[in-house]
């Protein structure tokens, strides 16, 4: 079956650094990938879309500039956390759109990001 | 706006239960609705997928229903198991390609 690795699974940096989170279909490719966040006990999130070769879509309330996304390939997409702090940290998930299985969507493991 | 509600938020139950999970959504204009599992600390694994032309979908001890037309699917697990002990969520997706959550059953199944 379809497969999404996300890569770190867990990472801690200092305030003010930034961090580049990984997210790879391995067996598909992947037209969309989409970018979650979720707090302890709650629901995930949606950040924003990203479209392979072309510009992040971000949800209402999420600071594009803060999260950069890149979707450079069909297999890959990264967020990077830019100058991070404390309340950025959370657990962020990434998932893929298989085009073969055009409304099925695919997550990744998650990682969890803090922020000390 | 989407908005999705599941009932119960947590639900505590001894091993052999037949247990129904329940998933509302306000606008029936969906192209699917997915049931995924969530560890602690884990990813979403997906368990079933219900296209909007589908009334259900059964794999192993677990059968999902939808009811398009009053926003509802259920989820029916059999003869549960401490293994099944995890965090349910439903999502829906419609002409948007976003998949909205909802808020999660937490299940606990003690032996």
């Amino acid at each position: 079956g379809a497969v999404v690795s996300q890569h770190p699974s867990w990472v801690i940096c200092k305030s003010g650094t930034s961090v580049k989170i990984e997210c790879r279909s391995l067996d598909f490719q992947a037209t969309t990938m989409f970018w979650y966040r979720q707090f302890p006990k709650q629901s995930l999130m949606l950040m924003a879309t990203s479209n392979e070769g072309s510009k992040a879509t971000y949800e209402q309330g999420v600071e594009k500039d803060k999260f950069l996304i890149n979707h450079a390939s069909l297999t890959l997409s990264t967020l990077t956390v830019t100058s991070a702090h404390p309340e950025d940290s959370s657990f962020y998930i990434c998932s893929a759109r298989d085009k073969g299985l055009p409304h099925g969507y695919t997550f990744g493991s998650g990682t969890r990001l803090t922020v000390v | 706006k989407q908005e999705v509600t599941q009932i119960p938020a947590a639900l505590s139950v001894p091993e052999g239960e037949n247990l129904v999970l329940n998933c509302s959504f306000t606008d029936s204009a969906i192209y699917n609705l997915q049931w995924f599992r969530q560890d602690p600390g884990k990813g979403l694994t997906s368990l079933l997928l219900i296209q909007s032309s589908q009334r259900e979908q059964t794999s192993g001890r677990l059968n999902a229903s939808l009811d398009k037309s009053s926003g509802r699917s259920t989820l029916y697990i059999a003869a549960s198991q401490p293994g099944d002990s995890a965090t349910y969520l439903c999502a829906v997706s419609g002409n948007t390609d976003k998949l909205i959550f909802g808020t999660g059953t937490r299940l606990q199944v003690f032996p």
